[in-house]
């Protein structure tokens, strides 16, 4: 069972907009930085977001994240099968059991 | 180019040990805290251990305390998990992976190397 809190899966057709859910804590979430991973069938997570909302160099900006206090959000707009894969948020946890914690993953799917 | 190699990964019995290692190219190595992150087939992410740039912090998740080390050599570049006394439910695909800041998640994941422990 996951620290951090996503919906298992999620839909959307070509060209639309779906958001994606990561909920936690005040020892994680509600005072430090999230980033979030695409993790492409096969592959390594790869960092899409970082403190938040910040995109690293070559994410396009399609791709947008923000945060409210325990929860944060990923949002991608215009959609593509290629966006087709797993989503993990990730954070650090000020908590004596963790030091960093990630969500359960949820799985887009492009109709 | 921020590279990261996983290597040392195989099948072992319940019990039995196995070392990982990571080898950086293409930044600072000594500059960076690093991490372990291991993901069960079908599963999730799961942080398994930290190492501070000059190996004076270290932290393990609870699931591995006691039987997993994590150790690093900045003049090789290298990072390194040894495993010991292991379990079927430490059966993953094991991910080294850089650390930007100090707690902060990773940013840059190797492709991994695949544990199997299995009689």
């Amino acid at each position: 069972q996951s620290v951090l809190t996503q919906p298992p899966s999620v839909s959307a057709a070509p060209g639309q907009k779906v958001t994606i859910s990561c909920s936690g804590s005040s020892s994680n979430i509600g005072n430090n930085y999230v980033s979030w991973y695409q993790q492409l069938p096969g592959t390594a997570p790869k960092l899409l977001i970082y403190e938040n909302n910040k995109r690293p160099s070559g994410i396009p900006d399609r791709f947008s994240g923000s945060k409210s206090g325990t929860s944060a959000t990923l949002g991608i707009t215009g959609l593509q099968t290629g966006d087709e894969a797993d989503y993990y948020c990730g954070t650090w946890d000020s908590s004596l059991s963790a030091y960093v914690v990630f969500g359960g993953g949820t799985k887009l799917t492009v109709l | 180019e921020v590279q990261l190699v996983e290597s040392g990964g195989g099948l072992v019995k319940p019990g039995g040990s196995l070392r990982l290692s990571c080898a950086a190219s293409g930044f600072t190595f000594s500059s960076y805290s690093m991490n372990w992150v291991r993901q069960a087939p079908g599963k999730g992410l799961e942080w398994v251990s930290s190492i501070s740039s000059s190996s004076s912090y270290i932290y393990y998740a609870d699931s591995v305390k006691g039987r997993f080390t994590i150790s690093r050599d900045n003049a090789k570049n290298s990072l390194y998990l040894q495993m010991n006394s292991l379990r079927a439910e430490d059966t993953a695909v094991y991910y080294c992976a850089r650390e930007p800041y100090s707690g902060s998640p990773p940013d840059y994941w190797g492709q991994g190397t695949l544990v199997t422990v299995s009689s």
